[in-house]
């Protein structure tokens, strides 16, 4: 595609149930990044996967999130048992080393409300 | 270990008004600099990177290795500028971004 997909781009769930989150980066880009935006914060580092090297989960605020992925290319994250506090917008990036100039780009990203 | 470092929030300025928004990281190399910007329901998108000296907006970031620093400036804000910034490092080695908590910006008319 043109750019970075994800969807849904609104989930509204309830406290409790799981969510899955998908991330379609631009073809061909190696790294992917997800990262979470709360009402009037910033960005916060959740995960990223640079091609087959073990991912960086340093930013996973729980072990209710995880993610993968598949194939060096979509990526889902999950969040289970979901919790009002894990209302956020969660943004997916990707990049490419090849480039000479490397550049993030962002997915509109998916607004994920608990209640 | 914090790479890059927002110190302002929030900023705000009267429009026609210089304003400076402060970026600072760490890094032990060759470090590739950017800022994004995020307006109003739009997704985040690159505004500029140091590499390019350019000036994007109006805006420009000079890099200094001395002070560590990569601080965004315009000389004459514009309603159009309020938005959320964000400084971000690339390191080379690992292939990842760094991106600060960023900084909202309200220019106010």
């Amino acid at each position: 595609g043109a750019g970075v997909s994800q969807s849904p781009s609104n989930k509204v769930t309830e406290k409790g149930k799981d969510v899955e989150l998908r991330c379609d980066p631009i073809s061909g880009h190696t790294a992917l990044y997800w990262y979470r935006q709360s009402l009037g914060q910033g960005l916060e580092f959740l995960i990223y996967f640079q091609g087959n090297s073990a991912p960086d989960k340093s930013g996973l605020p729980s072990d209710r999130f995880s993610a993968e992925r598949t194939g060096g290319s979509v990526s889902t994250l999950t969040i289970q048992r979901t919790q009002q506090e894990d209302s956020a917008v969660y943004l997916c990036a990707s990049s490419s080393k090849v480039r000479r100039y490397t550049e993030a780009f962002f997915g509109q990203g998916t607004r994920l409300t608990v209640v | 270990a914090q790479r890059v470092t927002q110190p302002e929030k929030l900023l705000s300025v009267f429009k026609g008004a210089p304003v400076e928004l402060k970026c600072n990281y760490s890094y032990s190399g060759s470090p590739e600099l950017f800022w994004y910007v995020q307006y109003s329901r739009q997704r985040l998108q690159l505004l500029l990177r140091h590499i390019s000296r350019e000036s994007i907006k109006g805006f420009t970031a000079d890099l200094n290795k001395g002070e560590t620093s990569f601080h965004l400036k315009k000389p004459f804000a514009q309603e159009e500028d309020s938005a959320m910034y964000y400084c971000a490092l690339h390191a080379n080695t690992g292939n990842q971004f760094y991106f600060g908590t960023g900084t909202s910006l309200t220019v106010i008319p």
